[in-house]
């Protein structure tokens, strides 16, 4: 059964920052994994899909890694700003066609 | 704006009471997701259309629970006899392709039973 799971449950760091958060999953058949930001009480939004035959993806201030191989990933924030406090999750897509989900990180910057 | 939609924003219900969801995906999209999400947790999966057909369902989906996708557009979540458990956020997402792909969220339906 795939379990995801991700550290820290939450960072605090001062502005400006470079800073990674971290993902693990159990099982590493999977199709895609997916990063997301989550901002209080509002819905999801997509920040990178990477394939499971790809070993990252960037958009703008973001990159993302996969290893597949130890089941990890990682999202790299560079340059943090306020307004990038939110939590931030990771799903993988397994072959039961499910998105399987970690708890989060929930990341304050501090101005 | 051609996101994907979501409706009512928040229910409150009493216990016992039926309610239904509703959730319009980004147009031509051929998959539909439902997720409930409680406080501090991720998402769970419930159930997935491809196209109208609905292809797989958890096993938190009780048989208090049904949905719909009638001619593979918009679909409906509908929970009988509601319990105090069922309150959560409950998200809709959409995809397209016959592969997994990227799923693109809706803002949400957060159910409060009392």
């Amino acid at each position: 059964k795939q379990e995801v799971t991700q550290i820290p449950a939450a960072l605090s760091v001062p502005e400006g920052e470079n800073l990674v958060l971290n993902c693990s999953f159990t099982d590493s058949a999977i199709y895609n994994l997916q990063w997301f930001r989550q901002d209080p009480g509002k819905g999801l939004t997509s920040l990178l899909l990477i394939q499971s035959s790809q070993r990252e993806q960037t958009s703008g201030r973001l990159n993302a890694s996969l290893d597949k191989s130890s089941g990890r990933s990682t999202l790299y924030i560079a340059a943090s700003q306020p307004g990038d406090s939110a939590t931030y999750l990771c799903a993988v897509f397994g072959s039961n066609y499910q998105l399987i989900w970690g708890a989060g990180t929930k990341l304050i910057i501090k101005p | 704006d051609t996101g994907v939609s979501q409706n009512p924003r928040h229910k409150i219900t009493k216990r016992g009471q039926n309610v239904t969801f509703r959730c319009d995906p980004i147009s031509e999209h051929n998959r539909l997701y439902w997720y409930r999400q409680t406080l501090g947790q991720g998402p769970e999966f419930l159930t997935y259309f491809q196209n109208e057909a609905q292809l797989e369902k958890s096993r938190l989906l009780s048989d208090r629970f049904s949905a719909e996708r009638p001619k593979g557009s918009f679909s409906t979540l509908e929970i009988q006899r509601t319990e105090q458990g069922d309150s959560a956020m409950y998200l809709c997402a959409s995809s397209l392709g016959t592969l997994p792909g990227e799923q693109y969220f809706g803002p949400g339906t957060r159910l409060t039973v009392t």
